[in-house]
């Protein structure tokens, strides 16, 4: 299962700069940090992902700590849309070599107008 | 346009029957999954698949049974269904380069309601 640990919800208000954090301090080295968000209704969405260092693309910014045992999105100037609940995974390795994804909880953002 | 395509949309089936939940990818992956979600549940892996051969089975029954006819291809059959069934099955893909850029692509799920 997913090594991962994340609050179960969190709000923020439309216009606002979110910090979603992620625990992982189990994580191995070649482990990598990716996020996904899912809303009702729909299929998992790819946000980021990285390994050690910080990325960004034009959804958000993942910053992962430099002993990489936690990890937090960032997603700047949230709107109604960026509603979903968000999925950090570590991608890791199954019993016959190959890698899949594990999903948790999660942390369910709530964007208020 | 969707690039998986996961058919139907919504399914109703009678306790003890069999059905089969299909899903297409134009994405040109060569690698493709099932992921069952039950209502307020996390997303639970079942299968994955590449080169239309089984790669990991996390589902305990033998009632759930991927079929692979082409690359592009992985339908679920289900048989002796089960009220506790009912859920979201969400098919997904990825190119299965394990570098840095491996990412998972899902379609938009068939719901499936068990009576």
């Amino acid at each position: 299962d997913a090594k991962t640990t994340q609050p179960d919800s969190m709000e923020s208000t439309e216009g606002e700069t979110v910090h979603l954090p992620c625990s992982h301090a189990t994580i191995s080295g070649n482990e990598y940090i990716y996020w996904y968000r899912q809303v009702p209704l729909q299929g998992p969405e790819y946000v980021t992902h990285g390994l050690q260092q910080n990325t960004t693309n034009s959804m958000a910014f993942l910053a992962i700590a430099s002993d990489r045992k936690s990890s937090t999105l960032i997603l700047p100037h949230v709107s109604l849309r960026d509603a979903a609940v968000y999925h950090c995974i570590l991608r890791v390795s199954s019993n016959t070599g190959y890698q899949n994804f594990y999903f948790g909880k999660g942390t369910s953002l709530t964007v208020i107008p | 346009d969707p690039k998986i395509i996961q058919k139907p949309k919504y399914l109703v089936a009678v306790t003890g029957s069999e059905k089969i939940l299909i899903c297409e990818q134009y994405l040109g992956h060569n690698a493709m999954y099932w992921y069952r979600q039950s209502a307020k549940k996390p997303l639970e892996f079942m299968f994955s698949y590449s080169y239309q051969k089984l790669m990991d089975n996390q589902t305990a029954s033998s009632r759930f049974q991927p079929q692979s006819s082409k690359k592009n291809h992985l339908d679920l059959q289900i048989t002796a269904l089960k009220p506790d069934d009912s859920a979201t099955y969400f098919c997904a893909s990825s190119q299965e380069d394990w570098g840095s850029a491996e990412t998972l692509y899902f379609g938009s799920g068939t719901r499936l309601t068990v009576l």
